[in-house]
């Protein structure tokens, strides 16, 4: 099975607070994506990435970044946190090849107070 | 513009009655369409998919879902709903604005399954 891990269940930072995200998959997958996920929004993709050292933006990058260094990891960084960042991050993964489906990770819960 | 559409933000259906949640979706090209259900404080778990073939596309959990060209819909169905089939469920589209390996999706807003013993 694969497996898509995510470094925190739920998490609590301050305003201003510079937030690392961390996302973990076992399967070799060359792409990986980070979404946030609010009620009556849906899934909202942020960035991409490819294959190692490689992004993209999605809908929504104003206020993140990522970074991918390794394959297995793709790390979503707010710089700034602010209180409209405050929602579900979905990480995902797949294999590369536009038939295949994304494997999703159990989602950070981020509040920024 | 490429769009998926979730028109029902809820369905209540009793348990053992047939379910659909509905999906319509706006793309250029051959759609490659999906199906994701997230239960409570989880991510989100593949159902299925329709990338070309049977207009009809078997899945996990007793799951199926219709590809209807004409009416640019792939809308889930189930024929006995369980009360552990409750979550919510998403419809995504393949982004044919990015062509190739990358398969980006676009999901719909989602619609929460209820369903009553």
């Amino acid at each position: 099975d694969v497996k898509v891990t995510q470094s925190s269940r739920y998490l609590v930072k301050r305003t201003g607070e510079k937030v690392f995200l961390e996302c973990v998959q076992d399967m070799d997958h060359e792409n990986m994506f980070w979404y946030r996920q609010d009620p009556g929004l849906g899934l909202r993709l942020i960035y991409f990435s490819y294959d190692v050292k490689m992004k993209e933006k999605g809908d929504i990058p104003e206020g993140y970044s990522v970074s991918r260094e390794k394959k297995e990891r793709f790390s979503l960084i707010l710089e700034s946190a602010s209180t409209n960042q405050t929602s579900m991050y979905l990480c995902a993964s797949r294999v590369s090849g536009s038939v295949y489906e994304q494997y999703f990770g159990p989602g950070t819960r981020l509040t920024v107070t | 513009a490429q769009s998926v559409a979730q028109p029902e933000d809820q369905v209540n259906v009793a348990e053992g009655n047939p379910l659909t949640v509905k999906c319509t979706y706006s793309v250029s090209g051959n759609p490659y369409l999906f199906w994701y259900v997230q239960y409570p404080n989880r991510g989100l778990q593949f159902l299925l998919k329709y990338i070309t073939g049977d207009n009809l596309v078997k899945g996990s959990y007793g799951f199926e879902a219709e590809f209807n060209k004409s009416q640019t819909s792939f809308h889930l169905k189930k024929p006995s709903a369980l009360v552990s089939d409750s979550a919510l469920y998403f419809c995504a589209v393949r982004d044919p604005e990015y062509g190739g390996a990358t398969n980006k999706l676009i999901f719909g807003t989602g619609t929460l399954l209820a369903v009553q013993p």
